[in-house]
């Protein structure tokens, strides 16, 4: 089964602490995306990749990380930088730059 | 100033009761219109690319349209099961963002 695969679906994790959310895909996609979603407003880009060990800045960039050292993952870091991490975060892919992205299940982060 | 706005924010409609969302951009450019469906806790689904105006797309109930400041999503005969939030997203030339309205959420009472 082709897809995106976003672990795990539910994570808590306590205030100053960084955390890692994985994303693997297995469509052969070049491209990968991270979005945050909030009550009420729009998905919000994180961060993106084009191709492996490559990727730039999102709008809301600020706390977060990420990597791509391979074209299958690219795991995103909530970093304790990040002023309101709680929200539903979204990992997307498509075949490149032009094309329709496919998105994963989310997975929602809860910081107490 | 929002480069995607849907409208309108939240519509009901009895099941059978055709309608249409609105998806209207001002970016310049456009590299594709997409449009989602969200269902609660869940990842959106992709439905529709759009490309050109006067472009068309249907899939079951749904038929997506597209003119050079907006796209429409049109709703035919609705069911329960068509209950969802519908997300819009547009790409505009020399930018790789993928950008999107904040939905409209349909709820389609039996």
């Amino acid at each position: 089964d082709g897809g995106i695969t976003q672990s795990p679906k539910y994570l808590f994790r306590k205030e100053g602490q960084n955390v890692t959310l994985s994303c693997e895909q297995n469509l052969n996609h070049d491209a990968m995306y991270w979005y945050r979603q909030d009550p009420g407003q729009g998905l919000r880009l994180i961060y993106y990749s084009q191709i492996v060990n490559d990727f730039q800045k999102g709008d809301i960039a600020e706390g977060y990380s990420v990597s791509r050292e391979k074209k299958e993952s690219f795991p995103l870091t909530v970093t304790s930088a990040q002023k309101n991490p709680t929200a539903f975060y979204l990992c997307a892919s498509s075949e490149n730059m032009n094309t329709e992205a496919f998105f994963g299940q989310g997975t929602r982060l809860t910081v107490v | 100033e929002d480069q995607v706005t849907q409208s309108p924010e939240a519509l009901r409609l009895q099941e059978g009761e055709s309608s249409s969302l609105n998806c209207s951009y001002t970016v310049s450019g456009l590299r594709g219109l997409f449009w989602y469906r969200q269902d609660p806790g869940k990842g959106p689904e992709f439905l529709f690319t759009l490309y050109s105006a006067g472009e068309e797309k249907e899939k079951e109930r749904l038929k997506a349209t597209l003119t050079k400041k907006e796209s429409f999503l049109h709703i035919t005969a609705p069911k329960p099961e068509d209950s969802a939030t519908y997300l819009c997203a547009v790409r505009q030339g020399g930018s790789e963002k993928l950008v999107f309205g904040k939905g409209t959420k349909l709820t389609v009472n039996p």
